[in-house]
């Protein structure tokens, strides 16, 4: 099946700084969705892409849809303690309804 | 709205017990699905619906069994319980691509 490849697998940051991660496959997707994910919760979505190229925000969150359609990045500015969890990116490829491709996940942490 | 909800939060079952995990939307969603998690493994696909009355197998569906009689609910059957069942389960609804999680049950198989 479609597989998609997430990095890194964890970060530890301090806070304050930038952090970017990005999600690979060899398929084509024609929506890349991120999520974020605290303890003991479901996954929430941040952001949403529909066109390759389009770079969207979300407050201190900026994701883009690569251009090649195989790739998609996070990207998060300014880091704080509440920003710790677990980032899913997850893909949609148009021939299988509305079913979603994960990748492994990055887990962040932030030193306070 | 309460969004999608999920029961039990928690549940631990012997080896060859069977069980449903519930799963409601009041979003008006006609695709629904269930996924499970397992550390290091991401989120994998058990079994979808797209509507009342459709049900479809995803990634890892052997184990499994679903049925969707009314838009709102979406239960997941263990049919006979083994360890390697042993994991976070979640549900999922959604109108388009953008899908909505519940907060999951957490299950232990002994």
């Amino acid at each position: 099946g479609q597989q998609l490849n997430q990095s890194p697998q964890s970060m530890f940051i301090q806070e304050g700084e930038d952090v970017s991660m990005n999600c690979t496959s060899s398929s084509i997707f024609n929506t890349w969705l991120w999520y974020k994910q605290e303890p003991g919760e479901g996954p929430v979505l941040l952001i949403a892409l529909y066109k390759a190229g389009e770079l969207t925000s979300n407050g201190r969150l900026t994701a883009q849809f690569g251009i090649t359609r195989k790739d998609s990045f996070l990207n998060i500015s300014a880091s704080i303690p509440s920003d710790v969890g677990i980032y899913f990116c997850a893909g949609q490829s148009g021939n299988a309804g509305n079913m979603l491709t994960f990748g492994g996940g990055t887990r962040l942490m932030v030193k306070p | 709205n309460a969004g999608v909800t999920q029961t039990p939060k928690f549940q631990v079952l012997k080896t060859g017990q069977s069980m449903t995990l519930q799963c409601a939307q009041d979003m008006n969603h006609e695709y629904m699905s269930w996924y499970r998690q397992d550390p290091g493994m991401g989120l994998r696909l058990i079994h979808y619906s797209v509507g009342a009355g459709i049900t479809d197998q995803g990634e890892v569906p052997n184990g499994y069994n679903v049925s969707r009689s009314t838009t709102e609910d979406f239960p997941l059957r263990l049919l006979s319980a083994a360890p390697s069942q042993t994991s976070v389960y979640f549900c999922a609804s959604s109108y388009h691509y953008e899908q909505y999680f519940g907060p999951g049950t957490r299950l232990t198989v002994t």
